[in-house]
């Protein structure tokens, strides 16, 4: 029953370090995206992917990239970290993105930029 | 720019009480999710609303979609404290040839004690 696995589940990154928050589901599931939540903002999508190989820009996408080389994975890369990317970062999938399907999220990784 | 809000932000109530949070916006939505997160986890979906004017209960919660289809609540009867979490409204946006994005509201946190 592993579902959304995101790793690390905590991460403190120095100012212009990268890094790359991994995510992996086991559902077979083609839509996969990234948010970001912070407080009194709800959750914010900052990219997403409707299959291998397609992915395409959310609400927040600065100073982040992803790639979908395979269904299963879905990796968010920060490229030179900054203090306002701390932040808790959800990884979700859901069977397909026509609206009303279930999305599952992981479990978060918290973000520290210092 | 935030399309939906929430009301109230926060909310703390005994045991036993009953309550209403509500979800707004001007823009029309093709489907409503309300979602609960509980603390360090991901938000797990509680129901989803397609139709103008739909109710659904879920135990003692019950939700509601608006005839237009721009905004919703979500009613608790006799609230436990495992109710108790961060519960948030999503909205897909009617899309053509695209996938829909899933806009989340800012959040109502509730607190029942005993």
């Amino acid at each position: 029953n592993a579902g959304v696995t995101q790793t690390p589940k905590f991460q403190v990154l120095k100012t212009g370090q990268s890094m790359t928050l991994q995510c992996a589901q086991d559902m077979n599931h083609e839509y996969m995206s990234w948010y970001r939540q912070d407080p009194g903002m709800g959750l914010r999508l900052i990219h997403y992917s409707v299959g291998a190989g397609i992915t395409d820009q959310g609400e927040v996408p600065n100073g982040y990239n992803v790639s979908r080389s395979t269904t299963e994975d879905f990796p968010l890369r920060l490229l030179s970290a900054a203090p306002s990317q701390t932040s808790v970062y959800f990884c979700a999938s859901s069977y397909s993105w026509t609206g009303g399907n279930t999305i599952y999220f992981g479990e978060g990784s918290w973000l520290t930029v210092v | 720019t935030q399309l939906l809000e929430q009301s109230p932000q926060f909310l703390s109530i005994q045991e036993g009480e009953n309550l209403t949070v509500y979800c707004n916006s001007s823009s029309v939505f093709s489907s409503l999710q309300w979602y609960r997160q509980e603390p360090g986890e991901g938000p797990v979906l509680l129901v989803t609303v397609v139709t103008g004017g739909e109710v659904k209960k879920l135990k003692r919660l019950t939700f509601q979609f608006g005839d237009a289809r721009k905004d919703s609540s979500l009613h608790i009867t006799a609230a436990q404290p495992g109710d108790t979490g961060l519960y948030l409204c999503a909205g897909a946006r009617i899309n053509t040839g695209t996938a829909s994005k899933l806009t989340f509201g800012t959040g109502t946190r509730l607190q029942v004690t005993l």
